[in-house]
């Protein structure tokens, strides 16, 4: 079946420095959304790329939809402790009804100030 | 936040009873959908409901059972419950406005032990 895979699965940055999270899928992607989930908290809407090639920014946050649309990236700069959390990407099923999508496992995100 | 409840938030149960869980939405979206999160396992879909009465099977749904009597509200339905369904439980909806595919809107969550 579909599988979405993310790396890495942890991600230590230095406050102020700069990473990315890669988002991996083993079938072509009609589009791909991303969540954010806080600390005890649900996970919440980001974004949705549909297009390939797509960039689409968020302040901070840099989103990209791969041209074979099977992968995504997501790029955060000069990172704040707003930005603990873990970081889902979601791409849907194939040919399925009710908008199911499969989550990745999720890039958990730690700031050290 | 979208109107989403879940009720209990919190749980703790004991093996081989059984457990219901409920998630009530008060924005007419079609579609609902259970999901469980583990540690290292991210997401995983539980059951899902694409209209009253209309429900389906996720990845992860033995020992789960659904129904759907009213738009509003999902329950999910543990028949026997066992340690390995120790998790936090999130309800999810979504609406097909404007197009195949929309963004999902998370309940808070609710945390059952099972010892």
């Amino acid at each position: 079946g579909q599988q979405v895979m993310q790396i890495p699965q942890y991600q230590h940055v230095q406050e102020g420095e700069d990473f990315t999270t890669y988002c991996n899928s083993s079938t072509t992607l009609s589009n791909i959304q991303w969540y954010k989930q806080r600390p005890g908290g649900h996970p919440v809407f980001l974004i949705q790329l549909v297009k390939s090639g797509e960039v689409k920014k968020q302040k901070r946050l840099t989103f990209q939809f791969g041209e074979a649309k099977k992968n995504s990236s997501l790029h955060i700069t000069a990172t704040q402790t707003t930005d603990v959390g873990t970081y889902f990407c979601a791409g849907p099923y194939r040919q399925a009804a009710g908008n199911k999508l499969t989550f990745g496992g999720g890039t958990r995100v730690l700031v050290k100030p | 936040d979208a109107g989403i409840t879940q009720s209990p938030r919190h749980k703790v149960t004991e093996t081989g009873t059984p457990v219901t869980l409920r998630c009530h939405q008060t924005e007419n979206h079609r579609y609902m959908y259970w999901y469980r999160q583990d540690p290292g396992h991210g997401l995983r879909l539980i059951h899902y409901s694409y209209g009253v009465k209309d429900t389906d099977k996720g990845e992860v749904s033995d020992g789960y059972s659904v129904s759907r009597s009213k738009t509003e509200d999902f329950l999910l339905t543990l028949e026997s419950a066992t340690s390995s369904q120790t998790s936090v439980y999130f309800c999810a909806i979504s609406s097909p406005r404007g197009g195949p595919y929309n963004e999902q809107f998370f309940g808070p969550g609710t945390r059952l032990t099972v010892l």
